[in-house]
């Protein structure tokens, strides 16, 4: 079956310390994102790629890296520039032809120890 | 005006009611939406698509109001499953990025 496949479900992250958050679809989309959800509010962008090798920052990037080397694998680093990393990360994809609607990962949720 | 706004809810229904979400967006070039549906502590979920003046798929109608820039889901019969929140999503600019609202919780009581 076709899908995103994030993982791990859950992390942890201990102070001063880089993590990253896995995420790979084999939909053959295009386009992937991050987003970044806080409790009772909305999704928030991090990063979006269009196309392999290339990415551009979204609302929230600051304290996040991400690398788009093969089209299938967009993973995420929260680094320990990032100083709130508590929250529940989706990643999406979706193809680039006119508007078309994202497919999400189940998430990540990343907590501080 | 924000980029996209939701009715704040939550909404409380029983079951069998009928119960209408508005959403409003600012960029009049917007062509088409999505309705998402989120379960708690779970990702969103396509509802519905929106491409011209609505759509419908069972108890679930979406309208589009391109004068007063809203669009509209109705869901009909209201069942306890139907208990989440609605994200209405809205292109941001040209191309491919999107804007989600903040959603709308509703809950279904028996």
């Amino acid at each position: 079956d076709g899908g995103i496949t994030q993982s791990p479900k859950y992390l942890f992250r201990k102070e001063g310390q880089n993590v990253t958050l896995s995420c790979e679809q084999n939909l053959n989309h295009d386009a992937m994102y991050w987003y970044r959800q806080d409790p009772g509010q909305g999704l928030r962008l991090i990063y979006y790629s269009q196309i392999v090798n290339d990415f551009q920052k979204g609302d929230i990037a600051e304290g996040y890296s991400v690398s788009r080397e093969k089209k299938e694998s967009f993973p995420l680093t929260v680094t320990s520039a990032q100083k709130n990393p508590t929250a529940f990360y989706l990643c999406a994809s979706s193809g680039t032809g006119g508007f078309q609607p994202q497919h999400f990962g189940d998430g990540t949720r990343l907590s501080i120890l | 005006r924000k980029e996209v706004e939701q009715d704040p809810g939550p909404f409380n229904v029983p079951e069998g009611a009928t119960v209408a979400f508005n959403c409003t967006y600012s960029n009049s070039a917007s062509q088409s939406f999505f309705w998402y549906r989120q379960d708690c502590r779970k990702e969103p979920k396509l509802l519905m698509s929106v491409y011209s003046s609505g759509n419908e798929d069972g108890r679930f109608t979406a309208q589009l109001n391109r004068a007063s820039q809203y669009i509209s889901l109705l869901i009909r019969d209201s069942k306890l499953s139907d208990s989440a929140t609605y994200l209405c999503v809205v292109p941001r600019g040209a191309g491919f990025k999107t804007i989600f609202g903040a959603g709308t919780r509703l809950f279904v009581k028996a």
